[in-house]
Order: structure tokens, then sequence, then C-alpha cells
């Protein structure tokens, strides 16, 4: 069975850091490239960054550029999110996804408030 | 960035109704386009990729339909676990982007 589990979600401080984790199983993790979307509180989906199975290619939206890095350890079968500089506008729960957006995580709720 | 419009933003319908959803791009996305669902509490649901096709497991009342700049997806004769919101994305360009979402709520 196929499966994606975020973890590292939490309440923190504008400014402050955090970093997210997807763990996989079920399938060639090594195989996939990956993706992070999010959904604010009562929003919509925003696809949040990319990354490729060599990571050589990644990819993010100009909202976090600068701020968020993807990364990936195709050994340990997991995907990461270190986020930096956080924002109120941050908040959301993050999900992680295949690149054939097949297979999605239940998701972590990151809060964003002083 | 391309920017996805979808139409209309909630969707009164019956069970057994047929529901049309619209998907407007800003600028051509060819056939990149997916559609997903999804339903309170749970992560998104890939119905339909490449415009057209069904995903692994998706029921035969799903079909997706367009190119270019408009797309529909259609759900034939609703069952009462489709109520759900629904999105679309394309994935022609960077950023990938999502539409809004269209609600399908029971009448």
């Amino acid at each position: 069975e196929v499966q994606l589990v975020e973890s590292g979600g939490g309440l923190v401080q504008p400014g402050g850091s955090l970093r997210l984790s997807c763990a996989a199983s079920g399938f060639m993790f090594s195989n996939n490239g990956m993706n992070w979307v999010r959904q604010a509180p009562g929003k919509g989906l925003e696809w949040v960054s990319y990354i490729s199975v060599t990571s050589s290619t990644r990819q993010y939206a100009d909202s976090v550029k600068g701020r968020f890095t993807i990364s990936r350890d195709n050994v340990q079968n997991s995907l990461f999110l270190q986020m930096n500089s956080l924002r109120d506008e941050d908040t959301a729960v993050y999900f992680c996804a295949t690149s054939d957006w097949g297979y999605w995580g239940q998701g972590t709720l990151v809060t964003v408030s002083s | 960035e391309i920017v996805l419009t979808q139409s209309p933003a909630t969707l009164s319908l019956s069970p057994g109704e047929r529901a049309t959803l619209s998907c407007r791009a800003s600028q051509s996305v060819g056939s990149s386009l997916a559609w997903f669902q999804q339903r309170p509490a749970q992560a998104p649901r890939l119905l339909i990729y490449d415009a057209s096709n069904r995903a692994s497991d998706i029921p035969a009342r799903f079909s997706g339909s367009g190119s270019g700049t408009d797309f529909t997806l259609t759900i034939n004769s609703l069952e009462p676990e489709d109520f759900a919101i629904y999105y679309c994305q394309q994935r022609s360009n960077w950023p990938l982007t999502f539409g809004g979402g269209t609600k399908v709520e029971i009448k």
C-alpha cells in the first residue's frame, strides 16, 4: 500500500523556521518526482514546490522563493521542506504528493502566529 | 503565471443530475490539465489527467474534455459521494497553478 505521511507541522512565530518531512512507502520513491502543495484554512490549493528524482531540478512558487527549500533523501525515502522567514500567510495544511499527482499524504498543519 | 478561472463557484444539483464544470486558462496549456476532487477534511484525489484521461479507479461517470484554454469536467448522474470541491490544475508551465475551485453541493 502506498503511503505518504507528513510530519513536522506546528505553531511557529512570524520570522521563525520549520522543517516538514514526508515519509514515503509502498512505491519506488527514488523513481518519482515530488511536490509540496498547501491549503490555507477555508481556501483553495496552492502549489508550493517540486523536486525531480535526482534533485537536479527544483521549482518554487513565487510566494515562497528564497524562503523555502525542498530536498529529498532517496535512501531514507523521505521528502523535506525547510521553511524559513515564515509569515502569517504561510499558515496552511501542507501536503506532499507524487509528481504524477496520483498519491497524496493527509497533510500537516503549519500555523504561523504570535 | 497561468491563471485558471473555474466556473461556477458553486453548483447546486440533486443526486442523479449531471454536473458540468468549467476551467478557463489565461493562455494555452495544450492538454496539460488535470482535475482533482476534494472532500471535506481529505486530501485531493486525482480524477482526470492530460485533459481527458481518467486516473486509476475513477468511475466512468467522470469525464474531461477540452484543450488550449477551455476545459470541462462532466459528472454524469451524481452520486452522494460526488458532492465535493473540484479543482483544475495546469502543468504546462512553471509555476504550476490551480483554479479557485467549484463546489458541487446538494440542492
